[in-house]
């Protein structure tokens, strides 16, 4: 089983939607989680750390629930930049450093 | 530079071939990680510097996979008698050391070298 698991889509929304994507983790002593997002066949850019007790930037929101092991990404009033591969990150629980990353959610915002 | 940057950018090999993809990590950054990403997969820890020193390389798939850094900074991924397995995009990624947690995991990504084994 992947450390970190993540439904891969894709969601189709229209512009304006609010769409939120969850992602689970199966190691309890993971410290740090990240949403980072990936254009096609580009690199993966952090979006946004997670914060226990959750954390906003502008349109995007991030959740972190530790007893249930979950992260999620809610995006308001969707826009069709937004479209793109978000990926689920949460530090490697043995060494602290490396990322495990998840598949990735598919995002396809449609005018 | 302002960013990572990796070359080449594309990479076609025949079966057997070896390949060496170079990274040129944000000045100053001590850390830097090597990752592999498949189609439509995330990417996957390979391996971990921290200055010149190889800390981790739990996630090399095998001992054709080798990687340096020696004084630090460039570093080069190699492999050897690659297969058709091997056919994914190599993600150098850097960063700064950071404190308490604080910035320690915030990944600075180059474009990647994308390999094709035939």
């Amino acid at each position: 089983r992947k450390e970190v698991e993540q439904d891969p889509g894709p969601f189709n929304v229209p512009e304006g939607a609010t769409v939120a994507f969850n992602c689970t983790y199966s190691n309890s002593a993971s410290q740090s989680f990240f949403w980072y997002r990936q254009d096609c066949r580009k690199e993966p850019k952090l979006l946004m750390s997670v914060y226990s007790s959750g954390n906003e930037d502008g349109r995007f929101t991030a959740q972190l629930n530790r007893a249930s092991q979950y992260i999620s990404l809610l995006i308001r009033d969707s826009k069709l930049s937004d479209s793109a591969t978000y990926l689920c990150v949460v530090t490697n629980s043995n060494s602290g450093y490396a990322l495990n990353f998840g598949k990735g959610t598919s995002l396809l915002v449609t005018p | 530079g302002a960013g990572v940057s990796q070359s080449p950018r594309y990479k076609v090999a025949k079966r057997g071939q070896d390949v060496a993809l170079r990274c040129d990590p944000i000045s100053g950054h001590v850390s830097l990680f090597w990752y592999q990403q498949a189609l439509g997969q995330g990417p996957e820890f390979l391996t971990y510097f921290q200055n010149e020193a190889q800390l981790d390389k739990s996630g090399l798939p095998s001992d054709r996979f080798f990687a340096e850094r020696p004084e630090g900074s460039v570093s080069t991924l190699k492999i050897q008698r690659t297969q058709q397995e091997d056919s994914a995009v190599y993600l150098c990624a850097s960063s700064l050391p950071g404190q308490g947690g604080t910035g320690a995991n915030v990944l600075t990504f180059g474009a990647g070298s994308r390999l094709t084994v035939l």
